[in-house]
């Protein structure tokens, strides 16, 4: 059953902590991304990786990192200098442009 | 920069009404454009695409666009809603085609009343 994985579906965290969301993919895109989505923003780009070892940073980088060791696996790293962390995180993988999604991870920090 | 509208937050329909959803984008170049639905709860799903060729897009579930490149839009329409409908619905942009990354628009909140 091919898809995108991402877990936990919540999670709460204290501020000050480093937290890493995972994302795991088995249809073999190499592409996968990082968003971000706050109720009336959209979905907002965080990282991308177009290709294992490589990864830019998209719109809103800043508090976060991202590491490409694995083609099937992208994990986010939501760091404490990300000021306002609070937020559903959705991974994606893509072939062309056409973009499949996780099920989302909601992280919420207190 | 590039972006892409969507003109409408929140639309309120009752069932059987006809919907339509604008969505408007910057730049001239090639692009690749998507409609994606995010039911309640669920994860966002690809509902129609337009790559090339046809500017009128059929979708899943009886829904279409119309690609009109020169309002450079891509609005999606239904012509009879049903409860079922109810979702966010957002539309996005690769800009440089296939090459691009997506840009999406904010969403449109659709409620259908039974």
């Amino acid at each position: 059953d091919g898809g995108i994985t991402q877990s936990p579906k919540y999670l709460f965290r204290k501020e000050g902590q480093n937290v890493t969301l995972s994302c795991e993919q088995n249809l073999n895109h190499d592409a996968m991304y990082w968003y971000r989505q706050d109720p009336g923003q959209g979905l907002r780009l965080i990282y991308y990786s177009q290709i294992v070892n490589d990864f830019q940073k998209g719109d809103i980088a800043e508090g976060y990192s991202v590491s490409r060791e694995k083609k099937e696996s992208f994990p986010l790293t939501v760091t404490s200098a990300q000021k306002n962390p609070t937020a559903f995180y959705l991974c994606a993988s893509s072939i062309r442009s056409e973009q499949y999604f996780g099920p989302g991870t909601r992280l919420t920090v207190t | 920069a590039q972006s892409v509208s969507q003109h409408n937050h929140h639309v309120i329909l009752s069932e059987a009404a006809s919907l339509e959803l604008g969505c408007n984008y910057s730049y001239g170049g090639t692009v690749n454009l998507f409609w994606y639905v995010q039911y309640p709860g669920q994860h966002l799903q690809l509902l129609l695409k337009y790559f090339s060729g046809d500017p009128l897009v059929k979708g899943i579930k009886g829904f279409e666009a119309e690609f009109i490149k020169s309002k450079f839009s891509f609005n999606l329409r239904k012509p009879s809603v049903q409860w079922s409908d109810t979702a966010e619905y957002f539309c996005a942009v690769a800009f440089g085609g296939s090459q691009g990354n997506l840009i999406f628009g904010k969403g449109t909140k659709l409620s259908v009343k039974p």
